[in-house]
């Protein structure tokens, strides 16, 4: 079935250094690949997303593309600032009649001044 | 932006009873999906829900759970008979289509169920 792998957390990094967090994925088909972030005491909320391969899926700094060849969707950050310290959830929608996510464990980024 | 609300925040139940955790979709939002996620593990889907009845379920979603849409706001999760293992945060989500794949869903905050 279909299924998504994230890199162990937590994830801790200084402020202003090179974030990638690392996402695989197994599914039939042509998934949508999405990336979830959780603050806080908060609800998941969309930080970006691809459709298709190659597309690039960009938002608040951060971005991921959509790698049909190696089946990831890396996210990645030029330079994370303390306030994007959260749980990052990769999902894929396999594009169902239901159009359910499936999440990978969740990866913790700790950033630190 | 219009958001996905969930009440209560917290619930906490003896083992055997019954709750009703509760959520407003945002309003023209026509698919509805409850997920949880146990404590240090990841999201997982129970329930997707449309035109008034469910359209998909996960082999977690058992006689035990059960979904509702009592008018045209609400979307209601009941757990019957609670058990501990049942302790979970409980995300809400809704969207606005189903079959293309590229429209995401929105989540509300979650609902966090400790059964005692």
């Amino acid at each position: 079935g279909n299924s998504v792998t994230q890199m162990e957390g937590p994830v801790t990094l200084s402020e202003e250094a090179f974030l990638t967090i690392n996402c695989t994925y197994t599914a039939t088909g042509y998934p949508s690949l999405f990336w979830y972030v959780q603050y806080p005491g908060e609800g998941l909320q969309l930080l970006l997303k691809a459709t298709k391969a190659d597309d690039k899926g960009s938002n608040k700094g951060f971005e991921a593309t959509y790698r049909k060849e190696t089946t990831s969707f890396h996210l990645e950050k030029g330079s994370v600032q303390v306030s994007d310290s959260a749980v990052y959830f990769c999902a894929l929608s396999d594009g169902g009649a239901t159009n359910k996510l499936i999440f990978g464990t969740g990866t913790l980024l700790a950033v630190q001044p | 932006e219009p958001e996905v609300t969930q009440t209560p925040s917290h619930q906490v139940t003896q083992m055997g009873q019954e709750v009703i955790l509760r959520c407003v979709p945002i309003s023209n939002h026509l698919y509805f999906y409850w997920y949880r996620q146990i404590l240090g593990q990841k999201v997982e889907f129970l329930v997707s829900f449309y035109n008034n009845e469910i359209s998909e379920k996960s082999e977690i979603f058992d006689d035990q759970f059960s979904v509702e849409r009592p008018d045209g706001s609400n979307f209601t999760l009941k757990i019957r008979s609670t058990k501990l293992e049942d302790s979970a945060m409980y995300f809400c989500a809704s969207g606005a289509t189903g079959g293309e794949s590229n429209q995401p869903q929105h989540f509300g905050d979650g609902t966090r169920l400790s059964i005692l």
